[in-house]
């Protein structure tokens, strides 16, 4: 069974700091993904990562993925209060999506 | 830009009845998709559907279930006779041949009395 863990699963910063959240999965897998969800919101795609190494950056978020490591961070740098929100991380297996617990993230002022 | 709409976004119903969920994918796409989200926890998938038929279901997928895509544009989630654990947030999705990402609609609640 594909397993895909996040941690922390919560998060509370300060405006400013630097943090970074990760995921860990149990099988091999050809793409992972990042998403965003706001409160009662759906989910907003953030990243597609498709090979080892891949790297790819957004504004304050960065994503990378060590497929050897079966390894994926979502790093966060000089929060900002809009960063707010609950990330998900996603494998893909055959053509459906395995998502991580989540990690609520809460940016302080 | 291209979205997935969903209707209702919410619905309140009494155990035991029967509740239709619909989704309008994105025109182009080719695969569908079900996921489910029970309040504070994590997306859960259900179904997916490419072809007319399904590809995959979970095991969450049992009998209560089914899913049709009627007219070529809609794409429906049947629960025959809903439990109050199906109490939830439903997501409907949608990708093309060759995408990499899945679009996922705005969810429909799903509140069983």
């Amino acid at each position: 069974e594909l397993k895909v863990e996040q941690n922390p699963l919560f998060l509370s910063m300060q405006e400013g700091k630097n943090y970074t959240i990760y995921c860990n999965y149990s099988t091999t897998s050809d793409r992972l993904y990042w998403y965003r969800q706001d409160p009662g919101k759906s989910l907003e795609s953030l990243f597609v990562l498709l090979s080892n190494g891949a790297v790819k950056q957004e504004g304050r978020l960065m994503a990378s993925l060590d497929t050897k490591a079966r390894l994926s961070t979502l790093h966060i740098t000089a929060a900002v209060h809009d960063l707010s929100a609950t990330y998900f991380c996603a494998l893909r297996s055959a053509r459906q999506l395995t998502f991580g617990s989540g990690t609520q993230l809460t940016v302080l002022p | 830009e291209p979205e997935v709409t969903q209707t209702p976004s919410h619905q309140v119903t009494q155990m035991g009845q029967e509740v239709i969920l619909r989704c309008v994918p994105i025109s182009n796409h080719l695969y569908f998709y079900w996921y489910r989200q029970i309040l504070g926890q994590k997306v859960e998938f259900l179904v997916s559907f490419y072809n007319n038929e399904i590809s995959e279901k979970s095991e969450i997928f049992d009998d209560q279930f089914s899913v049709e895509r009627p007219d070529g544009s809609n794409f429906t989630l049947k629960i025959r006779s809903t439990k109050l654990e199906d109490s939830a947030m439903y997501f409907c999705a949608s990708t093309g041949s060759g995408a990499n990402v899945l679009t996922f609609g705005a969810g429909s609640r799903l509140t069983v009395l």
